[in-house]
């Protein structure tokens, strides 16, 4: 089966800094990465979709300034929360698909901020 | 907007019996239908899926029946076992070329007691 990795799977900063998360698709090429936050008890809400060499694309509500998305190959996107806050502090889940609906998703990243 | 929608936060199942978990939508444009589940701290998994085009779709001890006129899908598991003990999110997506992008549901945390 395709299997997506994130690196860190958690991790714990202090209010101000940036924090670079990567989602990496181990064993086949994803034209598409999707990026979720989970709070707890709450469903997966999808951040944005990026495809590889071009502008990814924010939901509604997401700030893109904040939350720095580059898919820079077929193989890796990363997400950067800028300047993280306490109410930043959240699972953060990437998903990568080739060209079905499937979406194989990584084992998420929890992030801590103090 | 809550798309989709599981109305029951969680279920408690005893062993070797029949586990249902229910999922209604609104968008009558979701034409693929997606179950996940998901222990705590991890990604999503695949389960099972189903088409639009199909009103039941089995897959061992999972089967996802469809009923596209009432926008209801249901996940039925039996018999469950200890280790289906997660959460169950149920996942709707629009026709491809749509963009790919899932909705998902909030979730229904099981319980299968031995």
């Amino acid at each position: 089966g395709a299997v997506v990795s994130q690196h860190p799977s958690r991790v714990i900063c202090k209010s101000g800094t940036s924090v670079k998360i990567e989602c990496r698709s181990l064993d086949f090429q994803a034209t598409t990465m999707f990026w979720y936050r989970q709070f707890p008890k709450q469903s997966l809400m999808l951040m944005a979709t990026s495809n590889e060499g071009s502008k990814a694309t924010y939901e509604q509500g997401v700030e893109k300034d904040k939350f720095l998305i580059n898919h820079a190959s077929l193989t890796l996107s990363t997400l950067t929360v800028t300047s993280a806050h306490p109410e930043d502090s959240s699972f953060y889940i990437c998903s990568a698909s080739r060209t079905t609906s499937r979406q194989f998703f990584g084992p998420g990243t929890r992030l801590t901020v103090l | 907007d809550q798309q989709v929608k599981q109305n029951s936060p969680s279920l408690s199942v005893q062993e070797g019996r029949i586990s249902i978990l229910n999922c209604d939508y609104t968008n009558s444009m979701f034409d693929y239908f997606l179950w996940y589940k998901k222990y705590p701290a991890e990604g999503p998994t695949f389960l099972i899926s189903i088409s639009s085009i199909k009103d039941k779709n089995e897959d061992g001890r999972f089967t996802v029946f469809l009923n596209k006129s009432a926008k209801h899908l249901s996940l039925h598991i039996v018999p469950s076992q200890p280790g289906d003990s997660a959460v169950y999110f149920c996942a709707a997506a629009p026709p491809q070329g749509s963009g790919d992008k899932l909705t998902f549901g909030t979730g229904t945390r099981l319980a299968v007691r031995p």
